[in-house]
């Protein structure tokens, strides 16, 4: 079935590095990929989407790749600072099964260290 | 412009008894998703609701119901609590229904069944 996971649970960072969470996704129909930054107490919030026809998006401070031979996306976040502390949602918006949901993975929690 | 407001910010109720939550759109938008998210773990999509109707819902038993409103805003009704209903619910809304709308969402509310 559908599905959206991350590598890894926690990734902690020195503030001014770069920082990249990986995603894996398993529905090769999936129409787009999008990014949600969730800070404590707070809902997630839209950081980026990528359309399956592109490999590369570029934002303020992010970019995500897509791979669709190996069903992998990442967000990398340049100059990481330590307001980007949260956890970062990857997922996966299908139209499949008659619906418009979006299939979230578990989330990968990232830590500024000054 | 107003973003997707929740209310309330936390609910307590005793397992059996009945919860009503509740969310107001972005201005425009006519869609409206409810999500679960359990402690530690992703968001798992709940119910979609579009022009009133309810067009898509996961896996969840049928004491989850909702609906919306002329207005557009939404309804999350739990029947018969369970301990395990404990969980922040989160609201998105989106302008129409294709792929490529972005889902903005709310604040959540915060459910403790005891």
């Amino acid at each position: 079935g559908e599905s959206v996971g991350l590598h890894l649970p926690t990734l902690s960072v020195q503030e001014g590095d770069n920082s990249i969470i990986n995603c894996a996704y398993s529905n090769s129909a999936s129409d787009y990929f999008i990014w949600y930054k969730q800070e404590s107490g707070k809902g997630p919030q839209f950081i980026i989407d990528i359309r399956s026809n592109m490999d590369k998006r570029q934002g303020q401070r992010v970019t995500v790749l897509l791979n669709k031979t190996v069903k992998h996306l990442s967000l990398q976040i340049a100059a990481t600072q330590p307001g980007d502390s949260a956890v970062y949602f990857c997922a996966e918006n299908s139209l499949t099964g008659g619906g418009n949901k979006l299939t979230f993975g578990t989330g990968t929690q990232l830590k500024v260290e000054l | 412009e107003a973003g997707v407001t929740q209310s309330p910010t936390h609910l307590i109720k005793t397992r059996g008894q009945q919860a009503t939550l509740r969310c107001s759109p972005i201005s425009g938008h006519t869609s409206v998703y409810w999500y679960q998210q359990a402690l530690g773990l992703g968001l798992q999509f709940l119910l979609w609701y579009d022009e009133g109707e309810e067009r898509n819902r996961g896996n969840f038993p049928p004491r989850f119901s909702g609906r919306q409103f002329p207005n557009y805003s939404s309804e999350l009704n739990v029947n018969a609590l369970e301990l395990e209903d404990s969980a922040l619910y989160l609201c998105a809304t989106q302008q129409g229904f294709l792929a490529k709308n972005i889902q903005y969402f709310g604040a959540g509310t915060r459910l403790s069944v005891l």
